[in-house]
Formats: C-alpha cells, sequence, structure tokens
C-alpha cells in the first residue's frame, strides 16, 4: 500500500533555514502537500505541488520535489520560533481524493 | 467563512457508550473527510462523502463506526458502542473538487 515517511524531529536556531524531508512510495502520486498542525490546533493547509512541478515557492516557503526518488522537502527560509509546529507530508493518487499523510516532523524553533 | 466547525471539541465518556461527533464543512464545498489522529497510527482516513455520497468507508475499523451525511451542511460520526482503544482526536475536511482539504479544530475522544 501507500506509504509516507518523515523523520520525526528537527531543531534549528532562529533565523537559520529548516528543511523537512518527506519520502513517498506511490507512483501515481498527482499532487503532494505540507500541512502545519500547532498544539491543540487542527491542520492547516500550508502548500501543495503538482507532481509534474519540480519547484514552487510561496513567501518563506520552498517546496522541491524530486519525482524520480520520490522525495519532497519544504524549505522554511528564516525560521522564527512561530514555525515551532508539527508538518505533516502528505500525497493523493490519480483514483482517490483523500490524502494520505506522514507521520508528522516536530520543528523544534530555538531562539 | 467560519471555516470547518467541528462539536463537540472534547467529549469524555464511558465504555459502551454511544458517542456522536458532528462536523459543518464550509460552505459550497462537494467533498468531506473524517480522519482520526492517534499517537500509535497518525493520521488516518475514516471515510469520505463527495456530493453527500459515502464514496470510501475502507477506513472505517468496524460496524460500531457509522458516518452519515444527510445534507450538504451536516455530517455525523457515530461510535456504538465506544471503547477505550476509540480514544483519539478525530478530524473532518473539506474541500471543493477534493484538491485543498481544510481541516476543521478536531474533537478530542477520551473513552473511559
Amino acid at each position: 500500500g501507500e506509504d509516507v515517511e518523515q523523520s520525526l524531529f528537527l531543531s534549528v536556531r532562529e533565523g537559520d533555514s529548516s528543511v523537512i524531508n518527506c519520502t513517498y512510495t506511490d507512483s501515481s502520486s498527482t499532487y503532494l502537500y505540507w500541512y502545519k498542525q500547532e498544539p491543540g490546533a487542527g491542520l492547516q493547509l500550508l502548500t501543495y505541488i503538482f507532481s509534474n512541478m519540480d519547484m514552487k515557492q510561496d513567501q518563506r516557503l520552498t517546496v522541491l520535489l524530486n519525482k524520480k526518488d520520490k522525495h519532497l522537502s519544504l524549505r522554511i527560509a528564516d525560521t522564527q520560533t512561530g514555525d515551532s509546529a508539527i508538518y505533516f507530508c502528505a500525497d493523493r493518487d490519480t483514483g482517490r481524493r483523500a490524502l494520505t499523510f506522514g507521520s508528522g516532523t516536530r520543528l523544534q524553533v530555538q531562539p | 467563512d467560519a471555516g470547518v466547525i467541528q462539536s463537540p471539541r472534547h467529549e469524555v465518556t464511558e465504555m459502551g457508550q454511544e458517542v456522536t461527533l458532528r462536523c459543518k464543512p464550509i460552505s459550497g464545498h462537494d467533498y468531506l473527510f473524517w480522519y482520526r489522529q492517534t499517537m500509535m497510527r497518525g493520521l488516518e482516513l475514516l471515510i469520505y462523502f463527495n456530493n453527500n455520497v459515502p464514496i470510501d468507508d475502507s477506513g472505517m475499523p468496524e460496524d460500531r463506526f457509522s458516518a452519515k451525511m444527510p445534507n450538504a451542511s451536516f455530517s455525523t460520526l457515530k461510535i456504538q458502542p465506544s471503547e477505550p482503544r476509540d480514544s483519539a482526536v478525530y478530524f473532518c475536511a473539506s474541500s471543493s473538487g477534493s484538491l485543498e482539504q481544510y481541516f476543521g479544530p478536531g474533537t478530542r475522544l477520551t473513552v473511559t
């Protein structure tokens, strides 16, 4: 079945860049997503990328997709303490409308 | 728009009791999804609807779980009877055309 994997934890200093990585197994994935979850809150959609794209930039966020290696990354420039949260990678294939989520990466930003 | 609305935000119940979780999707959205989040299994899809019709319920754990969407602005997820292993955060999400899914704040269910 489908599988989406992420590292569990990342710690960075305020002002540095953060890079969160994700790998997926479903070769028919059409869209790949990044969500942010703050403590006690729901999931906030940050950005998504279509599988025929290599890169997407949105303000401080840059998404890179290597379709050959099935590798997705989220780069957060100038990371702030408010970026501390759990970040989920998810994919969606052509046939199924629902998303398959990774286990989430906890980002800790140290002042 | 107020976003996806879920109620209650917290529910504590005893094993064997019936639990009903409620969701109001974003107006105009034609897809509605129910997800469950636990430490052990992460986020997993339970069921989703398109235009009020259940499309994929393969994630519903067992017959104790049922979901309905009587109209475009309301859905329920019912657990009867509830068990301690059902303790989790249950999220509802909605989308228009299923591309961008917007999540509600979740219902934290504790079954003792």
